[in-house]
């Protein structure tokens, strides 16, 4: 079950820019790194951004995130048909012992 | 940069144990931390454990009970295993390397379907 919630989806037309609101608690982003999973269909997830803000090698700077309080965002700008993915948020999570937790995944469709 | 592959046995019964190796390439596995990683059929991502370089490990607590991860050196391998197993284990299970408290690099993936 997961305790970090996603909308279920967002839309923007090409060239725009979308937003993916990932909310949490104290315990999971409002102490710990957020990071961000592309999954395109029917292929692996992959790591988009990491540590909140930061891009790993290879991934364009349309891909931006922030964090505030137990709230995390990805934005999408200049967005591409190739884009259209389901993403993911997650971070560690520590009420009890230290745990990862994803969150419930945002359908991104390009119109 | 580091290689995984998962394997797997594909199905499973219900009640009975999932094995599952991850070959790592490319790389030592000594050098890393690790993590499995599943998704059950049209769902979303579930972590389920991870193994870090010291050989501590940390555990979904929902699976806790039912699980155990390792890593065999000599082979360059992680290991998973899930005991009791039911239909709603039935899922895609990757294995992943944690790096800078997240996963990074991830493997292509297993298809487990738990059935009679």
């Amino acid at each position: 079950q997961s305790v970090l919630m996603q909308p279920p989806s967002v839309s923007a037309a090409p060239g725009q820019k979308v937003t993916i609101a990932c909310s949490g608690s104290n315990s999971n982003i409002g102490n710990n790194y957020v990071s961000w999973f592309q999954q395109l269909p029917g292929t692996v997830p992959r790591l988009v951004i990491y540590d909140n803000h930061r891009r790993p090698s290879g991934i364009p700077d349309r891909f931006s995130g922030s964090k505030s309080g137990t709230s995390a965002t990805l934005a999408i700008s200049e967005l591409q048909t190739g884009d259209e993915a389901d993403y993911y948020c997650g971070s560690w999570d520590n009420s009890l012992r230290p745990s990862f937790v994803f969150g419930t995944g945002t359908k991104v469709i390009v119109l | 940069q580091v290689q995984l592959q998962e394997a797997g046995p594909g199905l499973v019964k219900p009640s009975e144990i999932l094995s599952l190796t991850c070959n790592v390439s490319r790389d030592s596995i000594s050098s890393y931390h690790w993590s499995w990683i599943r998704q059950p059929p049209g769902k979303g991502l579930e972590w389920i454990a991870s193994i870090y370089s010291r050989g501590n490990t940390n555990f979904n607590p929902a699976l806790k009970s039912r699980v155990a991860i390792s890593v065999d050196t000599s082979k360059n391998q992680l290991s998973l295993r899930l005991i009791s197993v039911t239909a709603a284990d039935t899922a895609v299970y990757y294995c992943a390397k944690l790096t800078d408290d997240t996963f990074d690099i991830w493997g292509q993936g297993t298809m487990v379907t738990v059935s009679s």
